[in-house]
C-alpha cells in the first residue's frame, strides 16, 4: 500500500535557525514527489516536484532533495513568514493517486 | 496565472441534505481530484477523474458520493444525505504533471 510519513509532526524554530523536514515514502512506482505549503484554512500551495533520486530543487530559503526512500525539505535561515504546514505527497505511476503525508507544522519565532 | 477555483467557499447544510461542491480546474489540465481534510487531520484522497471517468477512488468514496464533469469545464462533487462527520474542507485539484489546488469549500453539516 502506498504510504507517506512525515516527521516531525511539529517544529518550532527561532528566526534564522536552519532545519530539515523529512518525508519517507513507499509507493508502487514513483511518478513524482511533491512538496506543498498549507496555511490555515487555505488549500495546499505547490512548492516543488522531484522526479528521481538525486534530484534537488531550490526556491528562496527552501531546498528539496530526493532519495529512493525519502525526501528532505531544508529550510535555511527561516523567517516568521515561513510558518505554515508543509505537506509531502507522492504520485503513483500505477494508480495515479496523489497520496499526502500528515504534514509538518512549522512555527518560526522572531 | 491560471488557478483552480472552488465555490462556494463555505456551505452550511442540514444533516440528510444533498450538497454539490463546484470546481473549475485549470483549462488544459487532464487529471482532476477531490480531497477532504477534516480539521486538524491529513489531506485525504477521495477520487481521481481522467478522460471523463473515475480512474481511482478511496474507500471513503462510497455510494454517498459522486463526481461529474457536466460541461467540459466544471467538475463537481455531490454528497447525498450528508452526515455530521462529512463536515470538513473539500479541495479540488487538477494537473498535467504537478497538481494545483483550489482554496477549498468548508462544509459544515448541522
Amino acid at each position: 500500500e502506498d504510504q507517506v510519513t512525515q516527521s516531525p509532526e511539529a517544529l518550532r524554530l527561532q528566526e534564522g535557525e536552519s532545519s530539515s523536514l523529512n518525508c519517507s515514502y513507499t509507493v508502487s512506482g514513483l511518478r513524482g514527489l511533491f512538496w506543498y505549503r498549507q496555511d490555515p484554512g487555505k488549500g495546499p500551495e505547490f512548492l516543488f516536484t522531484l522526479y528521481s533520486a538525486g534530484e534537488e530543487k531550490e526556491k528562496e530559503r527552501l531546498k528539496a532533495t530526493l532519495t529512493k526512500k525519502e525526501s528532505f525539505l531544508h529550510i535555511t535561515a527561516p523567517k516568521p513568514e515561513d510558518s505554515a504546514t508543509y505537506l509531502c505527497a507522492v504520485l503513483s505511476s500505477n494508480t495515479g493517486k496523489l497520496i499526502f503525508g500528515q504534514g509538518t507544522t512549522l512555527q518560526v519565532k522572531p | 496565472e491560471p488557478e483552480v477555483t472552488q465555490t462556494p467557499s463555505h456551505q452550511v447544510t442540514q444533516m440528510g441534505q444533498e450538497v454539490i461542491l463546484r470546481c473549475v480546474p485549470i483549462s488544459n489540465h487532464l487529471y482532476f481530484y477531490w480531497y477532504r481534510q477534516i480539521l486538524g487531520q491529513k489531506v485525504e484522497f477521495l477520487v481521481s477523474f481522467y478522460n471523463n471517468e473515475i480512474s481511482e477512488k478511496s474507500e471513503i468514496f462510497d455510494d454517498q458520493f459522486s463526481v461529474e464533469r457536466p460541461d467540459g469545464s466544471n467538475f463537481t462533487l455531490k454528497i447525498r444525505s450528508t452526515k455530521l462527520e462529512d463536515s470538513a474542507m473539500y479541495f479540488c485539484a487538477s494537473r498535467i504533471y504537478e497538481a494545483f489546488f483550489g482554496q477549498g469549500t468548508r462544509l459544515t453539516v448541522v
